[in-house]
């Protein structure tokens, strides 16, 4: 079973800040919580990672409470070629790992 | 970043045949693989999980006569799809972890879109 859950789809429009939760209450205490996008047709891209408060990079922020059972992504004036879908990872590298994906959350950014 | 290359990226083949799809990382060492297949509209669905040196671990469901895993080197996974039928047409996409950071960061590749006739 995937260890997240999120919004099957969501709506925005053009310049609006968008904000995806995604909720990952097993949480083992060395994961950390990776966002990816994903184009049709294409391999999932790498957005952002954390693994505790917040963490900003050109193209995003990420939230993530003190329990750490649940994330934010935060996509700041959203475009239309933000239209995807968006996936929250949670895991470590160590041995034994499978990232099992959950349903990933659809975008859809309208004009 | 990490790169990991998928090839092909499309193949077309005839039922009966078999299909070879290569995954290499090509800046970084990938002790573990990861094998997933995505139909239309639909999340990534991991298939095998594969470390080099050993036979390849498969999640419950996925024939593993059928998707032959292959992790010969530090950088090249391979998945084969034997005696490929229609129902096998989809896109399968590989990843890796770095081992650098040990923060779970998959580097994806561009996936490989199957269709089998």
């Amino acid at each position: 079973l995937a260890k997240t859950t999120q919004p099957i789809s969501m709506d925005s429009y053009e310049g609006q800040e968008v904000n995806i939760t995604c909720s990952h209450n097993n949480i083992a205490t060395n994961d950390y919580i990776t966002w990816y996008q994903q184009f049709p047709s294409q391999g999932p891209r790498f957005i952002i990672q954390g693994y505790k408060t917040k963490v900003t990079n050109e193209v995003a922020s990420l939230f993530i409470p003190a329990d750490r059972k649940s994330s934010t992504l935060s996509l700041p004036r959203v475009s239309l070629s933000d239209t995807a879908v968006y996936y929250c990872l949670v895991g470590s590298d160590n041995y034994g790992q499978n990232f099992v994906f959950g349903p990933g959350t659809r975008l859809s950014v309208l004009p | 970043g990490a790169v990991v290359s998928q090839h092909p990226s499309r193949v077309i083949c005839k039922s009966g045949t078999s299909v070879k799809i290569e995954c290499r990382s090509l800046d970084f060492q990938a002790t573990t693989m990861f094998w997933y297949r995505q139909f239309p509209k639909k999340s990534l669905m991991l298939m095998a999980t594969s470390n080099e040196g050993s036979k390849a671990t498969y999640e419950q469901g996925v024939e593993k006569d059928k998707f032959l895993i292959n992790h010969a080197s530090l950088t090249l996974s391979t998945l084969t799809v034997t005696s490929a039928h229609p129902e096998d047409s989809s896109f399968y996409i590989c990843s890796a972890t770095s081992g650098r950071t040990n923060t779970g960061e998959l580097f994806f590749g561009e996936g490989s879109r199957l269709t089998v006739l």
